[in-house]
C-alpha cells in the first residue's frame, strides 16, 4: 500500500463550486505539505503543517485553505473554485531528510 | 518569484550521450535535493546535496552543490531510454526543508534508443 495517498486522483468541477482534495499518511511524519503544478512552473507550495494544532501559509495560499484533522491526514480546499486553480496538486510528507509525495490529484475547474 | 532556475527545460537526445542539467539561485540553501517524476506519479528523490563542493554519485548519476551553495549540476552519463523523465531542483532554506521546499521548473529530458 502507497505510504503517501490522495483522493480524488481526477476532479472535474464548476467555477464557484467548493472542493475538498484529501490526503492520507501512514509514514508516521507530522510534517504535512500541499504543492500545485503546473506547466512550465514547477511546484510551488501551499500550506504546510507540522503537527496538528499548526497551520502555515506557503507562496500561494490564496484562494485556498486547509484542515489537518490529524497527524495522518491534510485536507486542501478550494472555498469557490476558479479556472486559474486548474492543475495538478500534490501532498507531501517530510522526515526532516527527504519529502515524500503522494500520487497527485488532478483538478479541473470549467 | 522563482528562485531556481533551471535549465534546459527541455531536452532530447540520443542513447549513450551524456547531459548536464542546471539549477541555479541568487540564494543560499542549507540544502539541494534533486527529484525525479514519471507521468501520473509524485517527485520521488534522487539525491541530497549538504555540504558546498559536494559531489555524490549514483550509478550513472553524479550531483554537484557549488561551493556558496546556490547553484547545483546533474551530469548523466551515457544515457538511457530509461532516464526519461521530469527532472526537479529543490532548495531547502531550513533544515531539510522543514518549511517546505523551493522547486526550479523542471527539465524534460527525453532519451531516444
Amino acid at each position: 500500500d502507497a505510504d503517501v495517498t490522495q483522493t480524488p486522483r481526477n476532479r472535474i468541477t464548476k467555477t464557484g463550486k467548493r472542493i475538498m482534495l484529501e490526503c492520507s499518511q501512514t509514514k508516521g511524519h507530522d510534517r504535512m505539505y500541499w504543492y500545485r503544478q503546473d506547466p512550465g512552473l514547477g511546484l510551488r507550495l501551499i500550506y504546510y503543517s507540522f503537527d496538528v494544532k499548526d497551520i502555515n501559509k506557503g507562496e500561494i495560499s490564496d484562494g485556498y485553505s486547509v484542515s489537518r484533522q490529524a497527524q495522518a491526514k491534510f485536507s486542501l480546499s478550494l472555498e469557490s473554485a476558479i479556472p486559474n486553480q486548474t492543475a495538478l496538486y500534490f501532498c507531501a510528507t517530510s522526515d526532516l531528510l527527504e519529502q515524500f509525495f503522494g500520487p497527485g490529484t488532478r483538478l479541473t475547474v470549467l | 518569484t522563482q528562485l531556481l532556475e533551471q535549465s534546459p527545460q527541455f531536452l532530447s537526445i540520443q542513447e549513450g550521450e551524456n547531459l548536464t542539467v542546471y539549477c541555479n539561485s541568487s540564494s543560499v540553501f542549507s540544502s539541494l535535493q534533486w527529484y525525479r517524476q514519471e507521468p501520473g506519479e509524485g517527485p520521488v528523490l534522487l539525491v541530497t546535496v549538504v555540504t558546498g563542493g559536494e559531489v555524490k554519485k549514483l550509478k550513472r548519476l553524479t550531483f554537484q552543490f557549488g561551493d556558496a551553495r546556490k547553484d547545483s549540476s546533474l551530469h548523466i552519463t551515457a544515457a538511457q531510454p530509461g532516464d526519461t523523465g521530469l527532472y526537479l531542483c529543490a532548495g531547502a532554506h531550513s533544515g531539510g526543508g522543514a518549511d517546505g521546499l523551493t522547486f526550479g521548473k523542471g527539465t524534460h529530458l527525453i532519451i531516444q534508443p
